[in-house]
């Protein structure tokens, strides 16, 4: 699997977007783009996937840059229930490896 | 709705038992996972099992086997329990696809304290 980098942490107004960024730069041309996110106490949730296509679901937006080494994760409206931790993982056939992550705050 | 349950939510055991962790999910996936998370480390893959009585080596597997002797069932198991074993364990599942990863289903943890 590829290596991810994300930031540490954000925060986000609530009712605003939020834009989490995610580097993947030793992704390999077969490998998928999932974002899961952890809401504290509950087991890891996902949310989007994509190839090197934007996707778009009831969740979020999924925005890859076209030469896929970057990609960006969407949530339109967030609230404060989008409080989470939100992982970015770069990976392919059966093992899902996931990294530390980004803390998104939202704020009222 | 789709379902991966963990055995026991909070578990304490003594150095050196044997532990065992119990994850059953009801959506007839091929692929099952277990995790550890630990703060500031995120999850790591501890082994993962693509099909009944197969297993592979995840990130971290030392100090840890698995069982998959039903298709539902997937069993982490403690050999001799050390205190650096302490840790939230999490078990997952999904739908083997030969293209990609499939959406992968959460149980909601096993806290395991060592002592």
């Amino acid at each position: 699997d590829a290596k991810t980098t994300q930031p540490t942490s954000m925060d986000c107004a609530e009712g605003r977007a939020a834009n989490l960024p995610c580097n993947h730069s030793t992704i390999s041309g077969n490998e998928y783009v999932y974002w899961y996110r952890q809401i504290h106490s509950q087991g890891p949730q996902y949310i989007i996937h994509g190839l090197k296509n934007n996707e778009t679901n009831e969740m979020a937006s999924l925005i890859i840059t076209e030469d896929r080494k970057s990609s960006t994760l969407i949530l339109p409206h967030a609230t404060l229930r989008d409080t989470a931790v939100y992982y970015c993982i770069a990976g392919g056939y059966q093992k899902v490896t996931f990294g530390i992550g980004t803390k998104l705050q939202v704020i009222p | 709705d789709v379902k991966v349950t963990q055995s026991s939510r909070y578990l304490v055991k003594r150095t050196g038992e044997k532990v065992f962790l119990e994850c059953v999910q009801d959506m007839d996936h091929e692929n099952m996972f277990w995790y550890r998370q630990d703060p500031g480390l995120g999850l790591r893959l501890i082994y993962f099992s693509y099909d009944v009585k197969m297993k592979e080596k995840g990130d971290i597997p030392e100090g840890y086997s698995v069982s998959r002797e039903k298709k539902e069932r997937f069993s982490l198991i403690l050999e001799s329990a050390s205190t650096n074993q302490t840790s939230m364990y999490l078990c997952a599942s999904s739908f083997r696809d030969l293209v990609l990863n499939t959406e992968a289903f959460f149980g909601q943890g096993t806290r395991l304290t060592v002592v």
